[in-house]
């Protein structure tokens, strides 16, 4: 099915871990993004992609890092885990014209 | 980036139209407005977008004054399952020309049988 797939779903990391979380779409969408939403709060901009090659920092870019190879895909890197970083990791994307973004279903993460 | 404020909460009974207000005095003139809808441990789902007046859709109606200083989302004759958290944003287009969607803590819903 057409979409945005994120993996893992679930991982659990220790402080100082480094790991990637990916996401992958399949509607030849230039805009990516990554959002972080903690408990009863909105969903806050990481980081985004207007197109392959080209990223820029959102609201709380710190203690991540992003990379845009291909119009597919747009992983999120987190260098060195912290408990702060404990949070719902949702990628989305969006068509040129189109402001209404695709949401993947979320990665949930703990960093103990 | 343009905020946005939207009530915390609202209850509503099955089969009532509701009606969610959203203020936005800081628009710019190339801003749309963008409603999402969230159920728990799910992402976002687009409901529905527009820049002025009113658009309708299967979902929903979204009505813009002139002044586009505030918007309304309406969802006709609830259900259950359309208890969830809504979301009213402003798109703010950047020197990329990029959408970056600023989220706020958004309007939960409960629908009441």
């Amino acid at each position: 099915n057409a979409g945005v797939t994120q993996t893992p779903k679930f991982q659990v990391l220790k402080t100082g871990q480094s790991m990637t979380l990916q996401c992958a779409q399949d509607m030849n969408h230039e805009y990516m993004s990554w959002y972080r939403q903690d408990p009863g709060m909105g969903l806050r901009l990481i980081h985004y992609s207007v197109g392959a090659g080209i990223t820029d920092q959102g609201e709380v870019p710190n203690g991540y890092n992003v990379s845009r190879s291909t119009t597919e895909d747009f992983p999120l890197r987190l260098l060195s885990a912290a408990p702060s970083q404990t949070s719902v990791y949702f990628c989305a994307s969006s068509g040129v014209g189109n402001y209404g973004y695709t949401f993947g279903s979320g990665t949930r993460l703990t960093v103990v | 980036l343009a905020k946005t404020t939207q009530p915390i909460s609202m209850d509503s009974y099955e089969g009532q139209e509701v009606n969610i207000t959203c203020s936005h005095n800081n628009i710019a003139t190339n801003d749309y407005i963008t409603w999402y809808q969230q159920f728990p441990s799910q992402g976002p789902r687009f409901i529905i977008q527009g820049y002025k007046t009113k658009v309708t859709n299967e979902v929903a109606s979204l009505f813009i004054p002139a002044d586009r200083k505030s918007s309304t989302l309406s969802l006709p004759r609830v259900s259950l399952s359309d208890t969830a958290v809504y979301y009213c944003l402003v798109g703010v287009r950047s020197g990329a020309g990029s959408y970056q969607l600023t989220f706020g803590k958004g309007t939960k819903l409960s629908v009441i049988p």
